[in-house]
């Protein structure tokens, strides 16, 4: 099994359509959780982080997270072309400091 | 506030040259991560570093591959005789703590010819 499993995509929704991005993970003791986006050829940039179980929101993402389901999801709003990125699920082990384990990553495209 | 520092951007090595990849962590941040990222692949972690000190190495291969974070200047992780199958984007991140939200990089995209 998999450290950190995402929706394999990819995902394509028209502009102003909400797109919805999935992840499991497999370490029970995980307790942070982020979402990056990825622009070809570019560097993770960090979207948003989740500690506890429920919805964050910050502008047109929600980030939501379910300890006892083992999921993270990330809900995009009013999606916009320049939204079009790889978006990469990271969790880290709860038994092991620091290393981040990414999803393979869900490559969204909003087209016009 | 200056983000995460790598250099060079690019390197182009050939078989059996060593590269040599740079990172300056944020200012305030102690603690280094390095991950590669294979083309069509996912971020895979190699190396987290405090200043000193290699705090967990099971990601890197155990040949030709070596990192270091010494009390002045920046993280360098150091690959011996290059084979094409290095070639990767190497990403740094830092952090200020070992929980604490990564921040990455650039990157540096390394080409062995």
């Amino acid at each position: 099994q998999k450290e950190v499993e995402q929706n394999s995509g990819p995902l394509s929704v028209p502009e102003g359509a909400i797109a919805s991005l999935n992840c499991t993970y497999s370490d029970r003791g995980s307790q942070s959780f982020f979402w990056y986006r990825q622009y070809s050829g570019k560097s993770p940039e960090l979207i948003m982080s989740i500690y506890s179980n429920g919805d964050k929101e910050d502008g047109r993402f929600t980030a939501q997270l379910n300890k006892a389901s083992q999921y993270v999801s990330l809900l995009i709003r009013d999606s916009q072309p320049s939204d079009s990125a790889t978006y990469l699920c990271a969790v880290p082990r709860g038994s092991t400091l620091g290393r981040l384990y990414f999803g393979r990553g869900t490559q969204l495209t909003v087209w016009p | 506030n200056a983000g995460v520092m790598q250099n060079p951007r690019h390197l182009v090595r050939r078989r059996g040259q060593e590269a040599r990849l740079r990172c300056s962590p944020m200012k305030g941040h102690s603690h280094v991560y390095w991950y590669r990222q294979l083309p069509e692949e996912g971020l895979k972690f190699m190396v987290y570093l405090q200043k000193e000190n290699i705090i967990d190495e099971s990601g890197m291969p155990k040949e030709r591959f070596s990192a270091e974070f010494p009390k002045e200047g920046p993280s360098i992780l150091r690959i011996q005789q290059v084979v094409r199958g290095d070639s990767a984007a190497y990403f740094c991140a830092s952090s200020e703590g070992y929980q604490e939200t990564q921040y990455f990089g650039p990157g540096t995209r390394l080409l062995v010819l």
